[in-house]
């Protein structure tokens, strides 16, 4: 059964700091991962998709990377700043074509 | 561009009453999902279609069955709501082969009294 775990459950941060959120997943066998974006009361808003062999993907200040092989992948943001601030999820496409998401991290950017 | 569509947008029920959420997506996509999202929850898969008269348990189906009549339409419906199951529902769908993105509604604020 494939369970993904983020790290932290939240963070807090001066606007500026680049900063990294982890996520974790047990079964490798996956298609792809993707990482979200959800502000409060609101849907989800994708980010970025990296497929099962790819290492990474950028978009703008937003990169992020997979190891498959050790099951972590990482979502760094550059220069964060307060528009930053939503809950971020990590989400893992099984062979089976099932999605399964993390809790998500909630990122809090101080001015 | 509708993408993916959910009614009702909010719906409030009494305990033991029944209610069928609707889910619509115009993008000829093969798979379908629905979620619930609980507060520090994250989302959590509650039944996946992978075509037209197909559906598999997800990882909380209890209290819920699903209906995926045509490829544009998958239903979930709660046949004996309880306050447990006050959540907020998203729909989703995606294209195959699997390394597709997932597009999702705008969810469903249900709340159980």
């Amino acid at each position: 059964k494939q369970e993904v775990t983020q790290i932290p459950a939240a963070l807090s941060v001066p606007e500026g700091e680049n900063l990294v959120l982890n996520c974790s997943f047990t079964d490798s066998a996956i298609y792809n991962l993707q990482w979200f974006r959800q502000d409060p009361g609101k849907g989800l808003t994708s980010l970025l998709l990296i497929q099962s062999s790819q290492r990474e993907q950028t978009s703008g200040r937003l990169n992020a990377s997979l190891d498959k092989s050790s099951g972590r992948s990482t979502l760094y943001i550059a220069a964060s700043q307060p528009g930053d601030s939503a809950t971020y999820l990590c989400a893992v496409r099984n062979r089976d074509d099932k999605i399964i998401f993390g809790k998500g991290t909630r990122l809090h950017i101080l001015p | 561009n509708a993408g993916v569509t959910q009614t009702p947008k909010f719906q409030v029920l009494k305990t033991g009453q029944s209610m069928t959420l609707q889910c619509a997506q115009d993008m000829n996509h093969n798979s379908m999902y629905w979620y619930r999202q609980d507060p520090g929850m994250g989302l959590r898969l509650i039944y996946y279609s992978a075509s037209e008269g197909t559906t598999d348990k997800g990882e909380v189906p209890n209290g819920y069955n699903v209906s995926r009549l045509n490829k544009r339409e998958f239903s979930l419906r709660l046949e004996s709501a309880a306050p447990s199951q006050t959540s907020v529902y998203f729909c989703a769908s995606s294209e195959r082969p699997s390394g597709n993105t997932i597009y999702f509604g705008e969810g469903s604020w249900l709340t159980v009294v």
